[in-house]
């Protein structure tokens, strides 16, 4: 089945902790996204990669960092830098020549 | 002005229903135009991808580009209670880099009541 995947679907980290989100895809894709998703704040993109081995930041990358070692694969590191790192964070791929993306089903993150 | 505008509701109905999303843009360059369906804790689902203007249908759901009035709509025949969801509007234009370019709405939060 191709699809994209995230895990883990639910964490909790500690203040100070930095923690590391998966995701894969087999969609054979070359472009990745991550957004930050909050209530009433709508999608908000954190990092991109259209290629292996280089990203941008979007919107809201302070306090996150990124790597895109394979094709398959964008890992998201929270870091303890990010100030309300509580939230909902959604990976996505597309084609290199499509106007569209596709999600995964996402991770929630919360701080205690 | 925001680039695209979306009502977030909440929209409560009742089955079987035509329900009416809507969004708007100032963006004229914006050509492709997409709406996700987003279910409570899930990731957003593509629904309808749409070129330009005109009408796209696809079972109970219709998509309407209206690009002189920078508006489009999605709208959803016979709603069930399967439907409720929020929703997504979703647009980029052509030639301004990749999907990194699409923009969002914030989303409509849709209740269909059995």
């Amino acid at each position: 089945d191709g699809g994209i995947t995230q895990s883990p679907k639910y964490l909790f980290r500690k203040e100070g902790q930095n923690v590391t989100l998966s995701c894969e895809q087999n969609l054979n894709h070359d472009a990745m996204y991550w957004y930050r998703q909050d209530p009433g704040q709508g999608l908000r993109l954190i990092y991109y990669s259209q290629i292996v081995n280089d990203f941008q930041k979007g919107d809201i990358a302070e306090g996150y960092s990124v790597s895109r070692e394979k094709k398959e694969s964008f890992p998201l590191t929270v870091t303890s830098a990010q100030k309300n790192p509580t939230a909902f964070y959604l990976c996505a791929s597309s084609p290199s020549s499509g106007n569209t993306i596709y999600f995964g089903e996402g991770s929630w993150l919360t701080v205690v | 002005q925001k680039e695209v505008e979306q009502d977030p509701g909440p929209l409560s109905v009742p089955e079987g229903a035509i329900v009416s999303l809507n969004c708007t843009y100032s963006n004229s360059a914006f050509q492709y135009f997409m709406w996700y369906r987003q279910y409570s804790r899930k990731g957003p689902e593509l629904l309808m991808y749409t070129y330009s203007s005109g009408n796209k249908e696809d079972g109970r759901f219709t998509a309407q580009v209206d690009k002189s009035s920078k508006y489009i709509s999605l709208f959803i025949r016979d709603s069930q209670p399967s439907d409720s969801a929020t929703y997504l509007c979703a647009m980029s234009a052509q030639g301004q880099g990749g999907s990194e370019k699409l923009v969002f709405g914030k989303g409509t939060k849709l209740t269909v009541n059995p």
